[in-house]
This record gives C-alpha cells, sequence and structure tokens, in this order.
C-alpha cells in the first residue's frame, strides 16, 4: 500500500463548482497533515495544514479524519485560478514530507 | 515568507557528465535539507536527507555514491549527479527546514530541470 493514496483525477468543472479531494495515508502515527498545490514545472507551495478540527481558509476547507487516516479537501467556488496539481502530503518521521501523486484541477470558463 | 533558491534552474547535458545542484536559505539558517526528485506524473520523492556537518541519509533504491550531497554550512547544501545518464533526466527540488518555536517549517526551493541526452 502506498504511503499516501489520491483520487486519481483529473478534475475538469466549471468556475463557480464546489470540488472535493480525498486523500488516505498508511501511517497511523503520522501527525502533520496538509495540502499543496503544485503548478505545471513550478515547486509544490503550502496551500494549507490539516487540523483535527478542521480548518477552513476562505473558499478552502480541509478535514482530516485520524480513525479512518482520511484527509480531504472541499474548494468551493472555483476560480479559473485554482487550475493546478493538489498534493495530500503527510510529514514523515524525519520531518521531511510524503507527497500523494496529486490530483490535476481543470476550472473552465 | 522564507526564500530557498536553486541552482541551475535548468541543465542540459550529455550523458557521462556530471551536475552540480546548489540549494540556499537565504535569510535564515537551515539545519536540514532534504532533496526529492519528481518525474513525469508522479509525485515526489524523498532522495536523502541532508544535515550540516553530517553524512546525508539516503532512501532505499538511492545510490549515495551516484548522487552525493554535501551540507557544509548552514545555509548551502548541493547534490552532485555523478556520470548521469537519460535515466536521471528529472525534476530536482531542495527544501529546507526553519525551526521556530511551535513545529518546522519547510520551504521549497523553485527546482532544477535536468536534462540528459
Amino acid at each position: 500500500r502506498k504511503e499516501v493514496e489520491q483520487d486519481p483525477g483529473p478534475f475538469n468543472v466549471p468556475e463557480g463548482a464546489t470540488v472535493a479531494f480525498n486523500c488516505t495515508y498508511s501511517n497511523s502515527a503520522s501527525q502533520s497533515f496538509f495540502w499543496y498545490r503544485q503548478d505545471c514545472r513550478k515547486e509544490p507551495k503550502l496551500l494549507m495544514s490539516v487540523y483535527s478540527s478542521g480548518n477552513e481558509d476562505g473558499r478552502f476547507t480541509a478535514q482530516l479524519n485520524r480513525a479512518s487516516q482520511y484527509i480531504s479537501l472541499l474548494i468551493r467556488d472555483s476560480k479559473l485560478s485554482d487550475s493546478a496539481t493538489y498534493l495530500c502530503v503527510v510529514g514523515g518521521s524525519q520531518g521531511n514530507l510524503i507527497f500523494g501523486k496529486g490530483t490535476k484541477l481543470s476550472v473552465k470558463p | 515568507g522564507a526564500v530557498v533558491s536553486q541552482h541551475p534552474s535548468r541543465v542540459i547535458c550529455k550523458s557521462g557528465t556530471s551536475v552540480k545542484i546548489e540549494c540556499r536559505s537565504l535569510d535564515f539558517q537551515a539545519t536540514t535539507m532534504f532533496w526529492y526528485r519528481q518525474f513525469p506524473k508522479q509525485s515526489l520523492m524523498l532522495m536523502a536527507t541532508s544535515n550540516e556537518g553530517s553524512k546525508a541519509t539516503y532512501e532505499q533504491g538511492v545510490e549515495k555514491d551516484k548522487f552525493l550531497i554535501n551540507h557544509a554550512s548552514l545555509t548551502l547544501s548541493t547534490l552532485t549527479v555523478t556520470s548521469a545518464h537519460p535515466e536521471d533526466s528529472s525534476f530536482y527540488i531542495c527544501s529546507a527546514t526553519r525551526t521556530k518555536a511551535g513545529g518546522n517549517e519547510q520551504f521549497f526551493g523553485p527546482g532544477t530541470r535536468l536534462t540528459v541526452l
């Protein structure tokens, strides 16, 4: 089983749509969780950390379910600029990050 | 936010040559830096953990004699791909850890795209 698994995608949605990404992780001892965004041929950039209580940042809402080892990201009112690959990321034991393969989102006019 | 630079941003070289990539933390000291590699349509994979003043820790399957890592100062880590071959063509990204109260933060460099002909 891969350490971090994500929806395969791609997701093609119209502007204004709500889209949800899901992710599961294999190590129950993991302590930190993130969503990163990666644009084509660029480095990943932190979108938001994910906390057990769930957290929201504008149009973005992240949820964590430790019992199910499941992480989600909800994007409301999609914008064209949201088009990117979204990476589910779990903190590793050495302080490194363990990345999922990513889910590509394409928002169309 | 903190800034991490990488140089060069892009390299095209012939098979058999060695390529050196630099990763610098510009406005903070990083005792730990990480080197990742990303093949097309694949996830970023950790190659090695670079610790200032000590030997790097390599992930399983990564040849330490092929990917030489040097972390000689708190702001610079280098990755040298020795005798590069076409299968080494990839996107190499470093990250640097800034230690702060409440938890460490990790910042990524812009990446180096290596193409070996």
